[in-house]
C-alpha cells in the first residue's frame, strides 16, 4: 500500500514569490493534516481536514497561506506570497477516522521549502 | 498546546537498553499517550500508545504511571537505527487532535 505521497521534496524560491504544495493521502484516509516543522523544532499544526472540511485552521497565518481538499482526497497547501521565515519543512500526515483507540497519523516525507 | 515534557537529548550506548520519560502532569482521562520517533530527513512514524495499561510491540514497550502522570518509552536494546528525535504526544479518545512538542534526540553511540 501506497503511503503519504508530497511533491516537490524540494523548492527553492525568491520572497515574495508563490509556492505550492501536494499531498496525496493513503487511500481511505478521511482526515488530513498540514504540519510545519522549523529546524530543531517539532511538527506544529497548520490546518486539519475531516474529509473536505477544515476542522482545525486556528494556526494557519490566513493572510498568505491557503489550503484546499477538493472531493476530500488530495490536499493543496499554497503560500503567497512567500516570505524568508517560511523556510521550514511541510508535512503532510493522514489517518483513518473511525479507528477508536488506535488514530495513528502516516506522514509523508515533507517538502522543504527555502526562501531566499 | 503540548501538554508534554521530555529531556531534549539522551545517549544510550548500542545494544543497551533505553527509557525515555515524559511527563503529562495535567493529563485527563480520556487522553491516550501516544508515541512517534522522526529519523533524520523523514516524517514521523508511529512507535506505540496506550491508555492506562503498560503496551508492547515490536518496536518498544510502553510504561504507564499509576497515576498517568508519567511515562516511559523502552527501547530494549538500542541500535544506531533507533538515533531519532522521539516525541510523546496526548490524544483526545475519539479526537484527531495530535500536538507534538520539541521532543527527545536520541544519540545511540557505538
Amino acid at each position: 500500500e501506497a503511503g503519504v505521497v508530497q511533491s516537490p521534496r524540494y523548492k527553492i524560491i525568491e520572497k515574495k514569490q508563490p509556492v505550492a504544495f501536494w499531498c496525496n493521502p493513503i487511500s481511505g484516509h478521511n482526515t488530513l493534516y498540514w504540519y510545519l516543522q522549523n529546524l530543531g523544532q517539532g511538527p506544529e499544526l497548520l490546518i486539519r481536514y475531516e474529509n473536505e472540511e477544515a476542522v482545525d485552521d486556528s494556526q494557519l497565518p490566513k493572510d498568505r497561506f491557503s489550503a484546499e481538499r477538493l472531493k476530500g482526497v488530495d490536499s493543496t497547501l499554497k503560500i503567497q506570497p512567500a516570505e524568508l521565515g517560511d523556510s521550514a519543512v511541510y508535512l503532510c500526515a493522514s489517518s483513518a477516522s473511525g479507528t477508536g483507540n488506535t488514530g495513528e497519523l502516516f506522514f509523508g516525507e515533507g517538502s522543504r521549502l527555502t526562501v531566499l | 498546546d503540548a501538554k508534554t515534557t521530555q529531556p531534549n537529548s539522551m545517549e544510550s550506548n548500542e545494544e543497551e537498553p533505553v527509557h525515555l520519560p515524559c511527563n503529562h502532569s495535567t493529563i485527563s482521562g480520556t487522553d491516550y499517550i501516544h508515541w512517534y520517533r522522526q529519523l533524520p530527513s523523514q516524517g514521523p512514524e508511529y512507535v506505540i500508545h496506550g491508555l492506562t495499561s503498560n503496551v508492547n510491540n515490536r518496536m518498544a514497550s510502553l510504561a504507564i504511571a499509576e497515576d498517568r502522570k508519567s511515562s516511559t518509552l523502552i527501547l530494549h536494546r538500542a541500535t544506531l537505527r533507533d538515533a531519532a528525535v522521539y516525541y510523546c504526544i496526548l490524544r483526545d479518545y475519539g479526537g484527531n487532535q495530535f500536538y507534538f512538542g520539541t521532543g527527545t534526540s536520541l544519540t545511540v553511540i557505538p
